[in-house]
């Protein structure tokens, strides 16, 4: 079974803090994702990952940033955490190929700014 | 515009009955997918089944069949014979072949199943 871990199920941090979020993936996976989740908006995708060191922006990706140093293992960053960062962030993992490729998601990472 | 509608924010369903969820989605891509997951409110999301654009048949997968009527753009997902565990948030998902791999999601369906 692909499993996809997140660091954190639950993170409190200060306005203006520097945040990291951790994801690792155990299927050797090339394609990793952020997105974050807010009622009544749906997932909405913050960067996206095709291969090591290679990253591109999602739809929302103010505020953020991302490393992948490793395959396995895909980081979201804010430099500088603010109270709209409130959010459930979840960490996704794919195969880079044809047919249904799906998506598969880590636990996620509530994530309170005060 | 939405790429991906779904009108149903909340709905009750009697257990053992069938449950259709339903999602219209927008592009001009020929190429797509769509997909179908369910987060419990444990929030972890799971994958139900995949439409591909040029399937011919509608996917089923035990439970779940999604109604594709391509025509309308429409991708509907049915529940048969609901069960108490399948009280969670549902979301429709497209990709897109010029999208670069990401899913881009609706805002969802949480339904509750009545015993």
């Amino acid at each position: 079974d692909v499993k996809v871990t997140q660091s954190s199920r639950y993170l409190v941090k200060r306005t203006g803090e520097k945040v990291f979020l951790e994801c690792v993936q155990d299927m050797d996976h090339e394609n990793m994702f952020w997105y974050r989740q807010d009622p009544g908006l749906g997932l909405r995708l913050i960067y996206f990952s095709y291969d090591v060191k290679m990253k591109e922006k999602g739809d929302i990706p103010e505020g953020y940033s991302v490393s992948r140093e490793k395959k396995e293992r895909f980081s979201l960053i804010l430099e500088s955490a603010s109270t709209n960062q409130t959010s459930m962030y979840l960490c996704a993992s794919r195969e880079s190929r044809q047919g249904s490729g799906e998506q598969y998601f880590g636990p996620g990472t509530r994530l309170t700014v005060t | 515009a939405q790429k991906i509608t779904q009108t149903q924010p909340g709905m009750f369903v009697q257990e053992k009955e069938a449950v259709t969820l339903d999602c219209t989605y927008d592009t001009s891509d020929p190429s797509y997918g769509l997909f179908w997951y369910k987060q419990p409110s444990s929030g972890e999301m799971i994958f139900l089944i995949y439409q591909g654009s040029y399937d011919q048949q509608n996917a089923t997968e035990g439970r779940y069949s999604l109604n594709f009527q391509k025509a309308r753009k429409s991708a509907n997902l049915v529940i048969s014979a609901s069960q108490l565990g399948d009280s969670a948030m549902y979301f429709c998902a497209m990709r897109e072949a010029f999208g670069n791999e990401k899913l881009t999601f609706g805002t969802g369906t949480r339904l509750t199943i009545i015993p």
